[in-house]
C-alpha cells in the first residue's frame, strides 16, 4: 500500500534536547513539506522541499532544520533554539503537477517536559 | 501574500440536515486553487473537494459541494444528508499553481470544528 509514515506517534523530550521527527513516503512524489498545527491556529508551513538535496524554509522555520538526502525522506529536526515546540507535527507529499494536491501523514505530537 | 479566514470556529448540525461552511480568501491572482480537507477525532488530513479557479462550474463529490464565488473570493462547503462520521475539524485552503521556477504552496485557515448531532 503507498501512502506516508510518520513515527513516532508521540513524542516526549525534556527541553533543550533536539528531536528528530521521521516522515517516509512510497508514493513517488516529488514535494515533501512539514506542517505545524496548534489549537485555534490551523496548519503552519515550517519547510518544504521539491526535490533531493533541495529544500526552502516555509513561514515559521525559525528553531527548525530539515534535510533531503532521499526522495522517499523528509526528517524534520525540532532543535533546542525552537521557544515552544509542544505541537502536533503533520508531514505531507504531492506530485509536481499543476494542482499540486497534498497527501498527509498521521502527524507526530510533541510534547516537551 | 495570500489569506484564507474562516471565521466561524464551531458549527452544529442535525443528523441528515444540511450544513454550509464559509471561507474567504484574499489574492490578487486570477489562476489558483481552493481545497476543503477534513481533520476528524484521528487527527488524519483527508482531502474532500478541490476546485480550479479557472472553472466557473462549482465541484462536487458526492453529498459535498462547493458554492465558488471568484468575484467575492468566497468559497463555502456545503455537506448534504450530514453523518455522524462527518464530525471533524474542516479547513479551507488556498494555493497558487506552479508556475516554471517557482514554488507553491498552501495556505490553510484556522479550521471549523463541526459536531454532528445524532
Amino acid at each position: 500500500d503507498g501512502g506516508i509514515t510518520q513515527s513516532p506517534k508521540y513524542l516526549f523530550r525534556k527541553e533543550g534536547q533536539n528531536v528528530t521527527l521521521s516522515c517516509e513516503q512510497n508514493l513517488n512524489h516529488d514535494a515533501m513539506y512539514w506542517y505545524r498545527q496548534d489549537p485555534g491556529q490551523g496548519l503552519r508551513l515550517i519547510y518544504y522541499s521539491q526535490i533531493v538535496n533541495d529544500f526552502q524554509k516555509g513561514d515559521i522555520a525559525e528553531g527548525y532544520s530539515v534535510s533531503r538526502e532521499k526522495k522517499e525522506s523528509f526528517p524534520l529536526t525540532v532543535t533546542s533554539a525552537q521557544k515552544n515546540p509542544t505541537a502536533f507535527y503533520l508531514c505531507a507529499s504531492s506530485p509536481l503537477t499543476s494542482y499540486n494536491e497534498q497527501f498527509f501523514g498521521p502527524g507526530t505530537r510533541l510534547t516537551v517536559l | 501574500a495570500q489569506t484564507v479566514t474562516q471565521s466561524q470556529p464551531e458549527m452544529s448540525v442535525q443528523e441528515a440536515e444540511t450544513v454550509t461552511l464559509s471561507c474567504t480568501y484574499d489574492t490578487s491572482e486570477s489562476n489558483y486553487y481552493l481545497f476543503w480537507y477534513k481533520q476528524p477525532p484521528s487527527r488524519q488530513m483527508i482531502l474532500v473537494i478541490r476546485q480550479e479557479a479557472y472553472k466557473q462550474q462549482n465541484a462536487t463529490e458526492n453529498r459535498f459541494s462547493v458554492n465558488f464565488q471568484k468575484a467575492a473570493k468566497s468559497f463555502s462547503l456545503k455537506i448534504s444528508d450530514s453523518q455522524l462520521g462527518d464530525t471533524a475539524m474542516y479547513f479551507c485552503a488556498f494555493m497558487s499553481p506552479i508556475l516554471t521556477g517557482a514554488n507553491s504552496k498552501l495556505t490553510f485557515g484556522k479550521g471549523i470544528t463541526l459536531s454532528v448531532r445524532p
